[in-house]
């Protein structure tokens, strides 16, 4: 079935550095990309995504391009911010049917610590 | 515009209780799934609702049960709590129609099980 492995975390960076983290993905099909941020204590937002080959998603400064010669889809940001500190999570979808739709498997989730 | 709601926020039950959680989809949406998210983890696909129907189910023992009404709103019922099913249980919408369509998540429900 589908899967998704995202780097093992907790990650902790100063402000200002630069970020990445990795994500690989299994799938059958040619799934849609996603990234999820989790504040504490919330739900998840989306952050970006991508839905085929080389497309690159981008949101307040995170970038991820979907690279299905490897099947990664890392996400990368310049300088990071306080305010960036969550979790964060890889995800693709799967169209469940013709009648339903996406369904979304995710990895286990990034934890990101910002320091000033 | 209202995003997806959920109802409770945090809710307390005994093991062997059952639990019922609400959901309202986003304006616009059709389609609800369900997630379980356990502790630490990345969130788990229960099952999805579209056209009051379920669709699809994940990896859930029946205890685990829902239905969406026809103004598409859902409710997820879980029978006979055991204490691993503690977590928070999120509620996401999106259109049914097409492909790579956004989905949409609540806040969730966060449920203890004691």
């Amino acid at each position: 079935g589908d899967s998704v492995t995202q780097m093992e975390g907790p990650v902790t960076l100063s402000e200002e550095a630069f970020l990445t983290i990795n994500c690989t993905y299994t799938a059958t099909g040619y799934p849609s990309l996603f990234w999820y941020v989790q504040y504490p204590g919330e739900g998840l937002q989306l952050l970006l995504k991508a839905t085929k080959a080389d497309d690159k998603g981008s949101n307040k400064g995170f970038e991820a391009t979907y690279r299905k010669e490897t099947t990664s889809f890392h996400l990368e940001k310049g300088s990071v911010q306080v305010s960036d500190s969550a979790v964060y999570f890889c995800a693709l979808s799967d169209r469940i049917s013709n009648f339903g739709n996406e369904k979304l498997t995710f990895g286990t989730g990034t934890r990101l610590t910002i320091i000033p | 515009d209202a995003g997806v709601t959920q109802s409770p926020t945090h809710l307390i039950k005994t093991r062997g209780q059952q639990v019922t959680l609400r959901c309202s989809p986003k304006s616009g949406h059709d389609t609800v799934s369900w997630y379980q998210q356990a502790l630490g983890q990345g969130p788990q696909f229960i099952f999805q609702y579209y056209e009051e129907e379920e669709r699809q189910r994940g990896n859930f023992p029946d205890r685990f049960s829902g239905h969406q009404f026809p103004n598409y709103s859902s409710e997820l019922n879980v029978n006979a709590l055991l204490l691993g099913d503690s977590a928070l249980y999120l509620c996401a919408s999106s259109s049914g129609q097409g492909g790579g369509n956004t989905i949409y998540f609540g806040e969730g429900s966060w449920l203890t099980v004691v």
